[in-house]
């Protein structure tokens, strides 16, 4: 199947600082991405859908200005969580839709974030 | 709207089989699909089903899926230790982003 890379797959930053995490499509070209985020024993909550070479579209309750979304090239989209509070910590993981159909959502291993 | 349920837990002996269930309310589901989830790691996708599918089957695992009741159930035949994860039902009508069920935690004991 289809490869997405995601990293880091852990960071540990100070209150107040940015950290960017970074999806690759590694074999495929994805003009749509997804940004997850996952709590404890939680399912996974959409935060937006990234579009390569237009605006994130952001759902309901997400910080625009706080989770900026970049999405550059058919090949990687970066999410930063700006400004990181102890509360932004939790895991994020990015999904991209499979060459050839929509029928086929891949993930990246996720990006383990605690903010101290 | 766009509920998925499934129950938190199951407990299974190994080479017994495993049914995981999961409902959904939103009849416009056109894929459905299972993910597997490992401590610390992101998803992997098992397997999934058209809506104009009533069953498919992957090796050890079957895929049930009932229109009517909207109900889907994923089937492991000959449960092994390394089946121990997470799984995840989800969603969508085919332009949208994924609706996932909360997990249902599998353990599998020895």
């Amino acid at each position: 199947g289809a490869v997405v890379s995601q990293h880091p797959s852990r960071v540990i930053c100070k209150s107040g600082t940015s950290v960017k995490i970074e999806c690759r499509s590694l074999d495929f070209q994805a003009t749509t991405m997804f940004w997850y985020r996952q709590f404890p024993k939680q399912s996974l909550m959409l935060m937006a859908t990234s579009n390569e070479g237009s605006k994130a579209t952001y759902e309901q309750g997400v910080e625009k200005d706080k989770f900026l979304i970049n999405h550059a090239s058919l090949t990687l989209s970066t999410l930063t969580v700006t400004s990181a509070h102890p509360e932004d910590s939790s895991f994020y993981i990015c999904s991209a839709r499979g060459p050839g159909g929509t029928e086929k959502l891949f993930f990246g291993s996720g990006t383990q974030l605690s903010v101290l | 709207g766009e509920d998925v349920e499934q129950s938190l837990f199951l407990s299974v002996r190994e080479g017994d089989s495993s049914v995981i269930n999961c409902t959904y309310t939103d009849s416009s589901s056109t894929y459905l699909y299972w993910y597997k989830q490992e401590p610390g790691a992101g998803l992997q996708l098992l397997t999934y089903i058209f809506s104009n599918m009533d069953m498919k089957q992957d090796q050890r695992l079957t895929v049930l899926l009932n229109k009517k009741d909207k109900h889907l159930s994923l089937r492991i035949a000959d449960t092994q230790t390394g089946d121990s994860a997470i799984y995840f039902c989800a969603w969508t009508s085919g332009n949208t982003p994924l609706v996932f069920g909360k997990g249902t935690r599998l353990s599998v004991i020895a």
